[in-house]
């Protein structure tokens, strides 16, 4: 069975700081992929990275990093200069084996205070 | 650019009544995906579609059923509502990605159900 354990319930910072939210799957596919996506308190789910299980480069999207790293299982997203407007909740998810639908961890609330 | 477009956006209803949500595909988008977040959880995936065929099935209960139509929109009906239903329901479309076996998944605005 596919499963995603996001430890961070909350986590709370200031302004431009910097603040990585962690992300461990376990999946017994070969093949897999996962992903991150942002709920901001408006409720929509904001797609943010997919990243297939062939491909452990890191990958920088101005602010944003994630750090991929198999030996661990792990998918950890990083947010640079943290702003008010990032304050959401962060989700991980995976899927693979074939099936499209998205397993989701419990996610990360990231609040980000002026 | 278009985005996956769900109505009714908010739906009040009562015990033991009947519900039907719809979902409308970003354009050429072929595949259609249900999800459901109860309060404070993470979504729950429910049933999918590819080309108007049922492609996969998570968690639905059998109050709940859903059908994807020949323009692709999909709707899910779901009768004898209980206070449990009350929680928010994402529809998501996605589309064959070249060389890609797993498609990003963008999801709609979310339709928000409370049974009372």
């Amino acid at each position: 069975a596919q499963k995603v354990t996001q430890a961070q319930t909350e986590i709370s910072v200031v302004e431009k700081e910097d603040v990585t939210l962690d992300c461990v799957y376990e999946t017994r596919d070969t093949t897999y992929y996962l992903f991150w996506y942002k709920q901001p308190p408006s409720g929509e789910l904001v797609f943010l990275i997919r990243r297939n299980s062939f491909d452990e480069q890191n990958e920088i999207s101005g602010r944003y990093s994630w750090n991929f790293q198999k030996s661990t299982s792990s998918f950890n997203f990083t947010i640079t200069a943290s702003q008010v407007v990032d304050s959401a909740v962060y989700f991980c998810a995976l899927n693979g084996g074939g099936s499209e639908k998205l397993v989701f961890g419990k996610g990360t609330k990231l609040t980000v205070n002026p | 650019a278009a985005g996956v477009i769900q109505s009714p956006r908010h739906l009040i209803k009562e015990k033991r009544e009947t519900a039907t949500l719809k979902c409308y595909p970003i354009p050429r988008h072929d595949t259609v995906y249900w999800y459901q977040q109860g309060p404070g959880q993470d979504p729950q995936f429910l049933i999918s579609f590819y080309e108007k065929m049922q492609s996969d099935k998570g968690s639905i209960p059998d109050r709940f059923s859903a059908q994807q139509f020949s323009d692709y929109h999909s709707e899910l009906n779901m009768s004898s509502l209980e206070l449990g239903d009350s929680a928010l329901y994402f529809c998501a479309s996605s589309t064959p990605a070249p060389g890609l076996s797993s498609y990003e998944q963008y999801f709609g605005p979310g339709t928000r159900l409370t049974v009372t």
